[in-house]
């Protein structure tokens, strides 16, 4: 099925280890996303790429880094993994704002814990 | 800048009844609102959307919201409850005129259950 596709589902790391979160979407959508979502704080924005070879920071992105390695991959890493990054990461993908099927589709998250 | 309101933590509701979900929202122009639900252990779904026209705009699994620019509200609502529609329920909004982060923002989420 088309769609957003995250990879690992389930990941321990130590504190101070590194590791890449994977996303790949097959539908050709120029947008990419990665939030974060924490009990009681609903979805948090850490960065996006607009197009293929842009990225922004969103409203949490310290202790994160991203490549949009081509249209359709665009990997989160963590440096230097802190407890304080413990929590599920959402990639999403949409097409551009002015087209009518802009909305967003979601993969099914990873879910991280940092001991 | 934009941003999202959900007030409510938690919707209780009996299976039958109709069921609100709250949402307001603030942005420096004109808004794209959306909803979506997640099941436990799932991504987020896509429910339904409003970019112009029509204030009530009509989703899946029988959810509308009704758009409301005075108010800055964008209410979800369902006449009759499932005990499946049991899950959580985040609203985003984005401006329209694309200014400022060029992604969604989302509310905190509210958490519906449905009891039978």
């Amino acid at each position: 099925n088309a769609g957003v596709t995250q990879t690992p589902k389930f990941q321990v790391l130590k504190t101070g280890q590194s590791m890449t979160l994977q996303c790949a979407q097959d539908m050709n959508h120029n947008s990419m996303y990665w939030y974060r979502q924490d009990p009681g704080m609903g979805l948090r924005l850490i960065y996006y790429s607009a197009s293929e070879g842009t990225t922004d920071k969103g409203e949490v992105p310290n202790g994160y880094n991203v490549s949009r390695l081509n249209k359709r991959e665009f990997s989160l890493r963590l440096e230097s993994a802190a407890p304080s990054q413990t929590s599920v990461y959402f990639c999403a993908s949409s097409e551009a704002l002015d087209t009518p099927n802009y909305g967003y589709t979601f993969g099914s998250g990873t879910r991280l814990t940092v001991v | 800048a934009q941003s999202v309101a959900q007030p409510e933590d938690q919707v209780n509701v009996a299976e039958g009844n109709p069921l609100t979900v709250k949402c307001t929202y603030s942005v420096s122009g004109n808004p794209y609102l959306f909803w979506y639900v997640q099941y436990p252990n799932r991504g987020l779904q896509f429910l339904l959307k409003y970019i112009t026209g029509d204030n009530l705009v009509k989703g899946s699994y029988g959810f509308e919201a009704e758009f409301n620019k005075s108010q800055t509200s964008f209410h979800l609502k369902k006449p009759s409850a499932l005990v499946s529609d049991s899950a959580l329920y985040f609203c985003a909004v984005r401006d329209i005129q694309g200014t400022g982060r060029r992604a969604l923002t989302f509310g905190s989420g509210t958490r519906l259950q449905v009891q039978p």
